[in-house]
């Protein structure tokens, strides 16, 4: 079967730096997406690899594997209002988007 | 004004009744989703169009139906509503011709089936 895995939750302190893995087995490969997702709100797009290396954005960075079925998530100088969700998403082999259960970051003063 | 809504966007109903979720765009988008958010779990999409003239399943299709009236509606339905139903409903679009295909969601519905 098709799956991402992702970390449930982590917490991080205010002006620091973090990492969200995610890992996934799935049918083939056109792409990894994160998204963010604010509580009671809709996700929204952060960021998108294709091809293996790092993806810089500002203060958020995401980093491919194809090898090794991982990407991670960077966040540097985090700040209050990153506290949220953060959902790994992979396109198949037939562009379906298989999701992750998402990773809820709390940030800490 | 949000560019995908979607109403009503809080529902209490009743095991057995029929209910409807709808989603309008401005974005021009052709293509149109409805997924549906579980505690714990990943979206799961339940029903996609690629244009008005196509509606296709996703992986939990069962026990829902869709209707696309024109570019930019898809109302999803629950034909008789059970307590496993209860979650929160995204409606989402995305535009093929961009380079990097990304969706865009509405505020969501949440629905609880009592």
């Amino acid at each position: 079967g098709q799956n991402i895995d992702q970390p449930t939750e982590m917490t991080a302190t205010e002006g620091a730096i973090v990492q969200i893995n995610c890992t996934y087995q799935t049918s083939g490969f056109n792409g990894l997406f994160w998204y963010q997702q604010h509580a009671g709100e809709a996700p929204t797009f952060l960021s998108y690899n294709v091809l293996d290396g790092l993806e810089e954005k500002g203060r958020f960075s995401s980093f491919l594997s194809r090898s090794k079925g991982y990407s991670y998530l960077l966040l540097k100088e985090l700040q209050m209002k990153d506290s949220a969700s953060y959902l790994c998403a992979v396109t198949d082999s037939n562009y379906q988007l298989i999701w992750g259960a998402g990773t809820k970051l709390i940030i800490k003063p | 004004d949000a560019d995908v809504t979607q109403t009503p966007r809080n529902r209490i109903t009743k095991t057995g009744k029929r209910i409807m979720l709808e989603c309008s765009q401005t974005k021009g988008h052709d293509r149109m989703y409805w997924y549906r958010q579980d505690p714990g779990l990943g979206l799961r999409l339940i029903y996609y169009s690629f244009d008005v003239k196509d509606i296709n399943k996703g992986e939990i299709s069962d026990g829902y139906s869709v209707s696309r009236q024109a570019q930019a509606k898809f109302s999803l339905s629950l034909e008789s509503a059970i307590p496993n139903q209860t979650a929160l409903y995204f409606c989402a679009t995305s535009d093929f011709g961009q380079e990097v295909e990304t969706l865009y969601f509405g505020p969501g519905t949440r629905l609880l089936v009592l």
